[in-house]
């Protein structure tokens, strides 16, 4: 299957600072990505759909200017949290479509934060 | 929009028994039904996926079966392995949706040895 790279695949910040999460997709191109927020023994929450040239578009109670996304590329979307508080502490995490079959998610390794 | 079920929220069962997970979903619509399993701290992986115009799939031990009267769809695992372990999600795929999948809540299995 196609493989999405995240990074970093762990992160500690202290509160106030902001921290940005790459998504590459590495063999293939994505004009759609999605970004989930998962807590512990929870599922995945769809936080925002990121397209490619165009504004993402963010889940009902996601804060656009808390949590920015950049797609400017076919391979690469990117995901700030500014401004970053404990509670915002999760397991982020990133996936593209197969938009050939038109189906099937193809997920990043995720990244841990952990605001201090 | 769309909205999925899932039950139970755990499972525990001795190795080699069976498992089952089911789900069900909301809209009619819905077209693609993956299952993905995730081990913690790790990515979900996808296990086994289903199509609307197909009752049944299998692939070695597991096996997911729709019911699109009913919207129902189930997951079978069996001759369960202690590295069966770990939680397994259902998703659905509404159509016309840009590929946005609604995942269920997930379900904790423990395979005991």
């Amino acid at each position: 299957g196609a493989v999405v790279s995240q990074h970093p695949s762990w992160v500690i910040c202290k509160s106030g600072t902001s921290v940005k999460i790459e998504c590459r997709s590495l063999d293939f191109q994505a004009t759609t990505m999605f970004w989930y927020r998962q807590f512990p023994k929870q599922s995945l929450m769809l936080m925002a759909t990121s397209n490619e040239g165009s504004k993402a578009t963010y889940e009902q109670g996601v804060e656009k200017d808390k949590f920015l996304i950049n797609h400017a590329s076919l391979t690469l979307s990117t995901l700030t949290v500014t401004s970053a508080h404990p509670e915002d502490s999760s397991f982020y995490i990133c996936s593209a479509p197969d938009a050939v079959k038109n189906t099937e998610a193809f997920f990043g390794q995720g990244t841990r934060l952990t605001v201090v | 929009g769309e909205n999925v079920e899932q039950h139970p929220s755990t499972l525990s069962v001795q190795e080699g028994d069976s498992a089952v997970i089911k789900c069900t979903y909301s809209d009619s619509a819905s077209n693609y039904f993956p299952w993905y399993k995730q081990e913690l701290g790790k990515r979900p992986q996808l296990i086994i996926d289903i199509r609307s115009n197909v009752g049944e799939k299998k692939d070695q031990r597991i096996a997911v079966t729709l019911n699109k009267t009913a919207k129902h769809f189930s997951l079978h695992i069996t001759e369960t392995q202690p590295e069966d372990s770990a939680v397994y999600f259902c998703a659905a795929l509404p159509g016309g949706s840009n590929y946005k999948l609604t995942f269920g809540k997930g379900t904790l299995l423990t395979v005991n040895p």
